[in-house]
């Protein structure tokens, strides 16, 4: 069946890399993505990988897929309080079109 | 700018009454999407439409209806038989199906 598990929390230092991790059980999934959630409002796409790369790399974001593990996490480096914010990650699968989303990990960064 | 319009941002629905969410696009996109967030869970999906005059139920599109009379909008009507209908509506549109989504900043709906 279709699932994305992430941990609920990760509190990080200011200046601090965070990692957040996502797995997921579809073996079919052709995109995966991040996406980035601030209180009240919609969903901000940070970044994808398709389903044959390993890494992406796009500013202070890596996106790094496991596809034996499925496992994805993506990194933030020198995280900044303006990175606070849920962050989702989401896998889509080819034959249905629809996007199965993680519940989201809350990410807040001290200073 | 281009983008993803939802109105009204907040909106309150008495008992037995039917409550309609507008979506806006112009970014020329052919596919667009409905989603339910309730807290502390993931989104997930009501309908969806690829391609004008034609759209497909989700995994909860019980109690939900949508049309797709023009490629730029794609309204969602909470029906009376949507029996918990308190939550947060995200519209997104991709290009075309299968390719990355983008979401407009929502709807919240309650119930009087």
């Amino acid at each position: 069946g279709e699932d994305v598990e992430q941990s609920l929390f990760l509190s990080v230092r200011e200046g601090d890399s965070s990692v957040i991790n996502c797995t997921y059980t579809d073996s079919s999934s052709t995109y995966l993505y991040w996406y980035k959630q601030e209180p009240g409002a919609g969903l901000q796409l940070l970044t994808y990988i398709f389903s044959n790369m390993d890494m992406k790399q796009d500013q202070r974001l890596t996106v790094l897929l496991n596809k034996k593990d499925k496992h994805l996490s993506l990194r933030i480096a020198d995280t900044q309080t303006g990175d606070s914010a849920i962050y989702f990650c989401a896998e889509s699968m080819f034959d249905t079109d629809k996007l199965i989303f993680g519940t989201g990990t809350r990410l807040q960064v001290f200073p | 700018d281009g983008g993803i319009t939802q109105s009204p941002k907040y909106l309150f629905r008495k008992e037995g009454q039917n409550v309609t969410l507008s979506c806006e696009q112009n970014l020329n996109h052919d596919a667009m999407y409905w989603y339910r967030q309730d807290p502390g869970q993931g989104l997930r999906l009501i309908y969806y439409s690829q391609i004008v005059n034609d759209f497909q139920k989700g995994d909860i599109a019980e109690g939900y209806s949508v049309s797709r009379e023009k490629k730029e909008s794609f309204p969602l009507t909470v029906t009376s038989a949507q029996k918990n209908p308190t939550a947060f509506y995200l519209c997104a549109s991709s290009i075309a199906a299968n390719q990355p989504q983008h979401f407009g900043d929502g709807t919240r709906l309650s119930i009087l």
